[in-house]
């Protein structure tokens, strides 16, 4: 039972550098989400998309984007990297936009921009 | 509006001895609250949550938290701290904002250590 699975773990990105991050989860869950986690900030709101084809922005959005094709996968798309942008980023996915519906979360992708 | 304080940045209890994570919340209605832990290198893992049913909550591996609406509090414990316990524990508050889907707001987290 693979749950979320998020690539890559580790990620050097030179400014100005494109890449995505993949994330793919196999519950068949509607609802799936991006979060970056910064020290001291919690967990903030990247993207996050309630049915294929449907996405939305978050509380911190620039420079990301994000597209949701199928249910199963959710990428995540830095257009051109900042050092800024390093921090540890999160995939996460729940059944429904419930208010009781529980987040699953990968295991995160390590990002460092210089 | 909703926030979520955790009240300790960072908590050290010896192995054996009670744990407390404190969390207070703001809501405008009525919430869902959540606790996560969050080991290191992993992912957010669910340990228990609160859905206006009972008000004290049991979780994994021998957490529970109570709801205490007076006080706005959600504060999360475990009667005897066990080594694997020391990780990252969040907070989580869950309310639906009038004409939007639903709203999460993660407190900033409370690291616990666990002394043997």
């Amino acid at each position: 039972n693979a749950g979320v699975t998020q690539t890559p773990k580790f990620q050097v990105l030179k400014t100005g550098q494109s890449m995505t991050l993949q994330c793919a989860q196999d519950m068949n869950h509607e609802y799936m989400s991006w979060y970056r986690q910064d020290p001291g900030m919690g967990l903030r709101l990247i993207h996050y998309s309630v049915g294929a084809g449907i996405t939305d922005q978050g509380e911190v959005p620039n420079g990301y984007n994000v597209s949701r094709s199928t249910t199963e996968d959710f990428p995540l798309r830095l257009l051109s990297a900042a050092p800024s942008q390093t921090s540890v980023y999160f995939c996460a996915s729940s059944l429904d936009r419930g208010l009781n519906s529980p987040l699953h979360f990968g295991n995160g992708t390590r990002l460092t921009v210089t | 509006a909703q926030s979520v304080t955790q009240l300790d940045s960072h908590v050290s209890v010896s192995e054996g001895t009670p744990v407390l994570l404190r969390c207070n919340y703001s809501s405008s209605y009525s919430p869902s609250l959540f606790w996560y832990v969050q080991h290191p290198n992993k992912g957010l893992q669910l340990l228990l949550k609160y859905t206006s049913a009972a008000t004290l909550v049991k979780g994994i591996n021998g957490f529970e938290a109570e709801f205490k609406k007076s006080e706005t509090s959600f504060h999360l414990t475990k009667p005897s701290a066990h080594m694997s316990d020391a990780a990252e524990y969040f907070c989580v508050v869950s309310e639906r904002e009038a004409g939007s889907a639903r709203q999460l707001t993660f407190g900033s987290g409370t690291q616990l250590t666990v002394l043997p």
